[in-house]
């Protein structure tokens, strides 16, 4: 079956960085877009990141431009995060999502994974 | 940037009941909307992409209708494994965005 695990979540100090990571399986991990989505504490989700199934079409939500990249290895079948300069206001439980088409329009998330929690705190 | 509201922020309806919950589009957005559902400890779920389409194993009780920039989730006679949060999310242009959710409760 379709399913996606993710990995990757620590307590970090403020202004370090960390690697969140996905391994996909069940499915042609190299034919679907790829999706970042964070819920904070209370809160409700919050779009972070998308990737194309060729890498080619990135798109990052204004909290995290020019801090987060999001990337993949389709001969791996995993999609990261790699986060820096992280911030108090980044602790979440990060969730990664597949995207039903090749994530170039359209965008929607037909599968998640069940999360990893990143604390940012001193 | 487009911004999506929701109403209710909460509600408790009955086993049974019809519950109707909003969705408003900063601009106009054609049907470019899906459904979440959330529940406590778990992975969010699609149940309605594209405005109004039932994604695969969803209950018909679950529908979605709307245009432009008002939209709907429609459960047509609520069950207790119902109990979540919902998210609207709009996908005209990015930044991609949520709606901040409805809760939804059995009385």
């Amino acid at each position: 079956q379709v399913q996606l695990e993710e990995s990757g979540g620590a307590v970090v100090q403020p202004g370090r960085s960390l690697t969140l990571s996905c391994a996909a399986s069940g499915f042609t991990f190299s034919s679907h877009g790829m999706h970042w989505v964070r819920q904070a504490p209370g809160k409700g989700l919050e779009w972070v990141a998308l990737i194309s199934n060729d890498a080619e079409n990135i798109h990052y939500g204004d909290p995290v431009k020019g801090r987060f990249t999001i990337s993949r290895d389709n001969s791996k079948k995993t999609l990261y995060l790699e986060m820096n300069s992280l911030r108090v206001e980044d602790t979440a439980v990060y969730y990664c999502a597949k995207d039903p088409s090749s994530g170039y329009y359209r965008y929607s998330m037909d599968v998640w994974g069940h999360g990893t929690t990143v604390s940012v705190s001193s | 940037d487009i911004q999506m509201t929701q109403s209710p922020s909460s509600l408790s309806a009955s086993v049974g009941d019809r519950v109707i919950i909003t969705c408003q589009a900063s601009q106009g957005i054609h049907n470019y909307v899906n459904w979440y559902q959330h529940k406590s400890g778990e992975a969010p779920k699609l149940l309605i992409y594209d405005g109004s389409k039932l994604e695969v194993g969803v209950p018909s009780r679950f529908s979605g209708r709307g245009s432009g920039t008002e939209f709907a989730l429609i459960i047509s006679s609520l069950q207790p494994e119902d109990i979540a949060t919902y998210y609207c999310q709009h996908y005209y242009s990015v930044p991609l965005s949520f709606g901040p959710g409805t809760k939804l409760e059995i009385k």
